[in-house]
């Protein structure tokens, strides 16, 4: 079945340092990959999508490029703040099942 | 804006115990997810619907029933609660359930099973 795999599962950065968090996947067919962001105490928010082969996601200076060749679609900031510090979830959508399948989730914090 | 309540935001039961869980969407959205999230494995899909007296198996789904009776409103219900299913339950709706749409999500049930 399909899966997405989030090789990090917690990243610890200073204030204007530059932030990538590793998202590969594996899907039949043509997955649309998204990014998602959960600050404490609420629910995940979108943060951005791609559904083709190199197109840019981007979103409150993240960004993502969908590579079909590696099957990756990684999360870069390139200067990350301190309200940036949350859960970064990756995420599949498949037209063959109607439904997403999440990576295991990112905790991202960021010391001022 | 979207906008996806639940109620309650915790909840503490016995084992054996009967919970119910609801959401309600205003955002007129045809598709309705619940889901589980733990350490360790993310998000996971429960049940989803596509529409009021529609259900759909999701990933995990042993252990809970689901009901959607109109559009807005989608339940998850524990019959017999077990200490496994301690965990923080997330409702989510989409205009599109074909994988390609952006989901938004309620604040989140904090559910204890003693």
């Amino acid at each position: 079945g399909d899966s997405v795999t989030q090789t990090e599962g917690q990243v610890a950065l200073s204030e204007e340092d530059f932030l990538t968090i590793h998202c590969n996947y594996s899907a039949s067919g043509y997955p649309a990959l998204f990014w998602y962001v959960q600050y404490p105490g609420e629910g995940p928010q979108f943060l951005f999508r791609a559904s083709r082969d190199k197109e840019k996601g981007s979103s409150r200076g993240f960004e993502a490029t969908y590579d079909k060749g590696t099957t990756s679609f990684h999360l870069r900031k390139a200067s990350v703040q301190e309200s940036d510090s949350a859960v970064y979830y990756c995420a599949l959508g498949n037209t063959g099942n109607y439904k997403y399948v999440f990576g295991a989730g990112t905790r991202l914090k960021v010391i001022a | 804006e979207a906008a996806v309540t639940q109620s309650p935001r915790n909840k503490v039961t016995v084992t054996g115990g009967n919970v119910t869980l609801s959401c309600r969407q205003t955002n007129s959205h045809n598709y309705m997810y619940w889901y589980r999230q733990d350490t360790g494995h993310g998000l996971r899909l429960i049940h989803y619907s596509y529409g009021a007296g529609n259900l759909q198996i999701g990933d995990v789904p042993d252990g809970y029933k689901a009901t959607r009776t109109t559009q807005e409103d989608f339940f998850l219900l524990l019959e017999l609660a077990s200490p496994s299913q301690t965990s923080l339950y997330f409702c989510a709706s989409s205009d599109e359930g074909l994988g390609y749409a952006e989901q938004f999500f309620g604040p989140g049930t904090r559910l204890t099973v003693l």
